[in-house]
């Protein structure tokens, strides 16, 4: 059974810090990893994607990977308001002809305070 | 661009009664999603279609659910009959890559969900 842990949270912030979220996963062969953004009643919306080890930066966002730990996690710098949402880690397989599903983590939900 | 269309938005039925959602992905894109998303949870695949073709449904409970993708384009999930535990959000996600297509930034595009409360 492929699984992704988060901390549920929530992980509350003073507005500007740096807010971090942490996600591991079990499958050892999964490739590549998802960081969703999903508002109170709202969906899914993809924030980064990151498939190397290492960190990758978007604006405010740092998406850091290390496959050797299973461990992928979320840096938000300079944290707003308007960042206050759960945050879903997701992992996809290994491609086959029987699915390449997207496996998804419980979420974190983070609060930034004004 | 349209997006994936989900109706209805909301939906409130009472346990053993059957219920219908329905979903269009957006044009061109061959893998469909069905996914249950329960209060302060992860949202967890129910089904997988690649254009006509069931890909996944091992976690679908088959004995109450069932979902179809006539054509290979727009999709209905059913449940039959409902029970407490299917309160949840049911999220469609559409996808251009197909399973065995290695693309390792693959985005989901979803609908907007369909609340459905079961009492």
């Amino acid at each position: 059974q492929k699984e992704v842990e988060q901390n549920s949270g929530p992980l509350s912030v003073p507005e500007g810090a740096i807010a971090s979220l942490n996600c591991t996963y079990s499958d050892r062969g999964s490739q590549s990893f998802f960081w969703y953004r999903q508002y109170s009643g709202k969906s899914p919306e993809l924030i980064m994607f990151i498939y190397s080890n290492g960190d990758k930066e978007d604006g405010r966002f740092t998406a850091q990977l290390n496959k050797a730990s299973q461990y992928v996690s979320l840096l938000i710098r300079d944290s707003q308001p308007s960042d206050s949402a759960t945050y879903l880690c997701a992992v996809k397989g290994r491609p086959s002809n029987y699915g390449q599903n997207f496996v998804f983590g419980p979420g974190t939900r983070l609060s930034v305070l004004p | 661009e349209a997006g994936v269309a989900q109706s209805p938005r909301y939906k409130i039925i009472e346990k053993r009664q059957s219920v219908a959602f329905w979903c269009n992905p957006i044009s061109g894109h061959a893998t469909l999603y069905w996914y249950q998303q329960i209060l302060g949870q992860g949202p967890k695949l129910l089904i997988q279609f690649q254009n006509n073709g069931v890909v996944d449904d091992s976690q679908l409970p088959k004995d109450r659910f069932s979902a179809e993708r006539l054509k290979g384009v727009d999709s209905t999930l059913k449940i039959q009959p409902a029970k407490l535990e299917d309160s949840a959000v049911y999220l469609c996600a559409s996808s251009p890559i197909v399973p065995g297509q290695l693309a390792t930034n693959e985005k989901l595009f979803f609908g907007s969900g369909t609340q459905l409360s079961v009492l």
